[in-house]
């Protein structure tokens, strides 16, 4: 167990939806970084929170926002979906003790039909 | 450009023998880290093990072990006396870091098949 939790852990909705993925990191963690995972992109990084601040975008969609609350903990938005937003979407945390390891949620099956 | 490169989009080994997968990396930074996960079919990340570019030593943790060669730019994976558990996906990344942002680039995997 990575200590990372992430709601729900299935999805499925239709086009044109929009959807709202949770994650609580790490106690101790002030970094969150969301990854998608798709069978044609492999795993990419869409954006990372670090104490309630964004710090960086990778190839994030405009339809997809995100943000880290006071708690820490983050959500990622996804609006507008479309069926190749099917994926698994990972949160992971990193920052307790200065260390650089990410430790990933065991992430968020979305299927849009 | 790819930046992590596992060219091994698959691998068989036998139960209890040793198995090396490959990863090599491409950047001009002089600090960066590099990470092996393991995904297993249940599609969780595991984290195994981080090198620094700076660390003197390979890194070890249990029986998983990087192979770090800083001038071939490769960092490979050595996993010892492998179980029927070690079937998994395993993932190369690289921690990049530009100011005060950081995130990881992931190679496209390489899948371990253990023999029993």
């Amino acid at each position: 167990d990575s200590g990372v939790t992430q709601t729900p852990k299935h999805l499925i909705t239709a086009t044109g939806q929009r959807v709202t993925l949770r994650c609580s990191p790490r106690s101790g963690d002030l970094s969150v970084y969301w990854y998608q995972q798709s069978l044609d992109q492999g795993l990419q990084f869409l954006i990372q929170y670090y104490n309630g601040e964004e710090r960086a975008k990778g190839n994030i969609l405009e339809r997809f926002s995100a943000q880290q609350f006071p708690d820490l903990h983050s959500e990622l938005n996804l609006s507008s979906l479309e069926l190749g937003d099917s994926a698994l979407y990972f949160c992971a945390s990193s920052g307790r003790d200065n260390s650089y390891e990410q430790y990933f949620g065991p992430g968020t099956r979305l299927t849009v039909t | 450009a790819q930046k992590i490169t596992q060219t091994q989009p698959g691998m068989f080994v036998q139960e209890k023998e040793a198995v090396t997968l490959d990863c090599t990396y491409d950047t001009s930074d002089p600090s960066y880290g590099l990470f092996w996960y393991k995904q297993p079919s249940s599609g969780e990340m595991i984290f195994l093990i981080y090198q620094g570019s700076y660390d003197q030593q390979n890194a070890t943790e249990g029986r998983y072990s990087l192979n770090f060669q800083k001038a071939r730019k490769s960092a490979n994976l050595v996993i010892s006396a492998s179980q029927l558990g070690d079937s998994a996906m395993y993932f190369c990344a690289m921690r990049e870091v530009q100011g005060g942002s950081e995130k990881l680039v992931f190679g496209k995997g390489t899948k371990l098949t253990v023999n029993p």
